[in-house]
Order: C-alpha cells, then sequence, then structure tokens
C-alpha cells in the first residue's frame, strides 16, 4: 500500500540555523500539506499546495517558512532561521484531486536547541 | 468559542467494551468530518471519512455526523487492546478553491484494558 514517507526522523538543531524537512507523498496525489504538532497540543495547519503553489498558508507559516516541490516528487519545508518554539513534530500530508482524505506520513520531530 | 472541541480523556474501557468518542464544532460550514488514529509519536493514520450528515460503517468502527447539533461521535464495538492510541477528530468545509486545510480537535487517549 503507498504511504507517505518523511526524513529525517529526528532533527536537531541550534536556534538560527535553517532545516529543511522532507516529503515523499502518495506518487499520484496533487494536493499537498504541512501540518505541525507541539507536544501536548492540537494539530496545526501550516501551508496547502496544489498545482506549484501555495493554495493557503495559516499565520504560523511567516517568512520563515517555505515550500518547494523540486523534482515532481519530493516535497520540502525550509524553515530559514529556527527558533525554541519551533520544536515541535511536523506532518506532512498527500491527498488526491477530488477527494478530502488526507495521508499523513510518519512525521519528523523537530528539536531547537 | 474554539472551532473544534474534543475532550482529551483519558478514557479507559474493559476490552470488549462499545467505546464512543466525540468532537463538538463551531462552525457550520465545516462539510467533510474525518477521524484519525494516531499512535505514540508517530502520524494520524486516517480511519474514517464522512461527507455532510449521517452514519457511515467500517468494520467495527461507525462515524456519525449531526450537522444540526455539530456535533459528530466514533463508536468502537468489540475494543481491542490494539485500539488503545489517540483519536483525533478533524474536519474542513466544501469550498471552491484547492485548500482543503483540516481543523482539529485535541485528541482523546483511549486505554482498552485486556
Amino acid at each position: 500500500e503507498p504511504e507517505v514517507t518523511q526524513t529525517p526522523s529526528h532533527q536537531v538543531t541550534q536556534m538560527g540555523q535553517e532545516v529543511i524537512l522532507r516529503c515523499v507523498p502518495i506518487s499520484n496525489h496533487l494536493y499537498f500539506y504541512w501540518y505541525r504538532q507541539i507536544l501536548g497540543q492540537k494539530v496545526e495547519f501550516l501551508v496547502s499546495f496544489y498545482n506549484n503553489e501555495i493554495s493557503e498558508k495559516s499565520e504560523i507559516f511567516d517568512d520563515q517558512f517555505s515550500v518547494e516541490r523540486p523534482d515532481g516528487s519530493n516535497f520540502t519545508l525550509k524553515i530559514r532561521s529556527t527558533k525554541l518554539e519551533d520544536s515541535a513534530m511536523y506532518f506532512c500530508a498527500s491527498g488526491r484531486a477530488s477527494y478530502n482524505e488526507q495521508f499523513f506520513g510518519p512525521g519528523t520531530r523537530l528539536t531547537v536547541l | 468559542q474554539k472551532e473544534v472541541e474534543q475532550d482529551p480523556g483519558p478514557l479507559s474501557v474493559p476490552e470488549g467494551a462499545i467505546v464512543s468518542l466525540n468532537c463538538t464544532y463551531s462552525n457550520s460550514a465545516f462539510q467533510y468530518f474525518m477521524w484519525y488514529r494516531q499512535y505514540s509519536r508517530k502520524g494520524p493514520e486516517l480511519l474514517m471519512y464522512t461527507y455532510s450528515s449521517g452514519n457511515k460503517e467500517d468494520g467495527r468502527f461507525t462515524a456519525q455526523v449531526d450537522k444540526s447539533s455539530k456535533y459528530i461521535s466514533l463508536f468502537i464495538r468489540d475494543s481491542q487492546p490494539s485500539d488503545s492510541a489517540t483519536y483525533l477528530c478533524a474536519m474542513t468545509t466544501l469550498n471552491a478553491g484547492n485548500n482543503r486545510k483540516l481543523i482539529w480537535g485535541l485528541g482523546t487517549s483511549l486505554a482498552v484494558n485486556p
């Protein structure tokens, strides 16, 4: 069964450093998303991406964040200058064109020191 | 008022019990409702997906949506220890754009005891 994959599973970085989180969505999906979950809090929407552009972004997704689909298979989230409060689990999700089910990857745990 | 509310529990039941999990919401524009299961430090796994009101059954799981009350439920019959996890509700609107952002409940932690 196809699944969303994410790398790395755990990323530790120093405050102010850039990180890139990588995702490989399910191959025939067209909608891509990033969410994050701070420990003990709700899952929060960050950004949705369709047809090579951002469809919507949340207030969290400020100028420090960017997304890219560089090669038709990978989907990346970049945080340019990490802050302590960026520490969270980051989940990538993908969905098919005319359906609303979103399938999630296992997540990347980002720890900012 | 929070958009989606869900009692975090924890909920502890004996094996074989019927489990009822619930969420309430405030945005009447929500049309699609999902239940996800999340094991500790793993990604959410889609269990059930329902459009608008009504019931949907899949094996031991039944999802119910009552849009008039803004209330959704997930029932688990003959619960098993392997059902022990956090159950999250999520929902989204039907809009003309390509945005399908999910709005989430906090999740209910369920423990099924052998």
